[in-house]
């Protein structure tokens, strides 16, 4: 089955700093989204792709879907303390041609923010 | 605007009793339904899916099943639990036809079973 390599896995960092992760895969995504978990949570969607190449911001959020349609990454500039929780990317090969949405999640970045 | 509602939060089970987690979703009609289980705060298992009322579709074999007895609801069960049942469980939905990949969660019920 299709999988997803997030990483790093963790990231410990300073307030103020900038933030990159990354998701890549064997197989080619029609959809690429990204979502941040708060502790406790359910995910929340950030930032969703759907072309090759796509460049997206959300606030302070930048993610773009790889050209190859097999990798894409999340940038988080000036991090703050309120962006810890874990990051997850997700990707989606139906692109509409099932009738439901099947997701193949990463494994989540952790992300710790040290005011 | 949509929104999803899942309950309880939390939950404190033992060994061998039964389950019941409830999930439903207001401001659209026919949405695709999901259950999803995640163990450690990583890693998200899709358990089952609907697309419609009485339609489920499992994903992995396991102890639990699902039903949707309305367009807007969505129930997990388990007639006896196991240790291993415990996990962060998640409810979601999306559109039913066009950007149906986009996901929308629940806050989650995090189940001990003791």
């Amino acid at each position: 089955g299709q999988q997803l390599n997030q990483s790093p896995q963790s990231m410990f960092i300073q307030e103020g700093e900038d933030v990159s992760m990354n998701c890549t895969s064997s197989s080619i995504f029609n959809t690429w989204l990204w979502y941040k978990q708060d502790p406790g949570e359910g995910p929340v969607l950030l930032i969703a792709l759907y072309k090759a190449g796509e460049l997206t911001s959300n606030g302070r959020l930048t993610a773009q879907f790889g050209i190859t349609r097999k990798d894409s990454f999340l940038n988080i500039s000036a991090s703050i303390p309120s962006d810890v929780g874990i990051y997850f990317c997700a990707g989606s090969g139906s692109a509409g041609g099932t009738s439901y949405g099947k997701l193949t999640f990463g494994q989540g970045t952790i992300l710790t923010v040290h005011p | 605007s949509q929104t999803i509602h899942q309950w309880p939060a939390t939950l404190v089970q033992p060994v061998g009793s039964p389950l019941s987690l409830e999930c439903t979703v207001e401001g659209t009609s026919n949405p695709n339904l999901y259950w999803y289980r995640q163990a450690a705060g990583r890693g998200l298992q899709l358990l089952f899916y609907s697309v419609g009322i009485g339609q489920i579709s499992s994903e992995v074999p396991q102890n639990l099943s699902a039903s949707r007895p309305q367009d807007r609801q969505f129930i997990l069960s388990s007639k006896k639990l196991l240790l291993s049942d415990s996990g962060f469980y998640l409810c979601a939905w999306s559109f039913r036809d066009r950007r149906n990949e986009k996901l929308f969660f629940g806050s989650g019920t995090q189940l001990s079973v003791l």
